[in-house]
């Protein structure tokens, strides 16, 4: 079946270094790959999402791309704030004719001044 | 867009008690989704609804567990007998398909503790 395999963490990095945070996918079909982002005490954000092959996306200083050659989507970003820190969900969107989102097991990142 | 709203945001009840859980889409979102997400991990898919119509239930979802979307629009998600295994945060989410693409916008959750 479908599945997610994400870094563990948790990550830490000093304020404005680099962020990878990779993620492969299995998948039936061709779905759209989304990154979630979780801030302590929340619910779900949708950070960004691609739909098709070597579509990129991007949002607040963050990028992916839908590579499937490699079938991975890592989470990039090039100066990191102390704002970043929070847990980041892959995720894999509905295939294969079933509606449910398949998430990784999250990455924590903390950003430290 | 007032984004997915869920109530309770916490919920603390006995073990053997039944507990309720409402959310409310993104209004003219059609689909609405529940997810169990527990500590340290992705959530996971419960239960989708397209309209009033549940179309889709994982294995997760119990006897004891019962979703109802009455009127295509707010659901409501209910635990019969909690265990102390149900403890988790619940997660709603609800999309509007559009040109192929289908993207779940997530409401805040509710913490569920059993004692």
């Amino acid at each position: 079946g479908d599945s997610v395999t994400q870094m563990e963490g948790p990550v830490t990095l000093s304020e404005e270094a680099f962020l990878t945070i990779n993620c492969t996918y299995t998948a039936t079909g061709y779905p759209s790959l989304f990154w979630y982002v979780q801030y302590p005490g929340e619910g779900l954000q949708l950070l960004l999402k691609a739909t098709k092959a070597d579509d990129k996306g991007s949002n607040k200083g963050f990028e992916a791309t839908y590579r499937k050659e490699t079938t991975s989507f890592h989470l990039e970003k090039g100066s990191v704030q102390v704002s970043d820190s929070a847990v980041y969900f892959c995720a894999l969107g509905p295939s294969g004719g079933y509606q449910k989102v398949t998430f990784g097991t999250g990455t924590k990142l903390q950003v430290i001044p | 867009d007032t984004g997915v709203s869920q109530d309770p945001r916490h919920k603390i009840t006995k073990r053997g008690q039944n507990v309720t859980f409402r959310c409310d889409p993104i209004s003219e979102h059609n689909r609405l989704y529940w997810y169990r997400q527990t500590l340290g991990q992705g959530p996971e898919f419960l239960t989708y609804f397209q309209n009033e119509a549940q179309l889709e239930k994982s294995r997760l979802l119990s006897d004891r567990f019962s979703a109802e979307r009455p009127k295509g629009s707010f659901s409501t998600l209910e635990i019969q007998r909690t265990e102390q295994g149900d403890s988790a945060m619940y997660l709603c989410a609800s999309s509007l398909p559009d040109r192929g693409t289908d993207t779940q916008y997530f409401g805040p959750g509710t913490r569920l503790t059993v004692l």
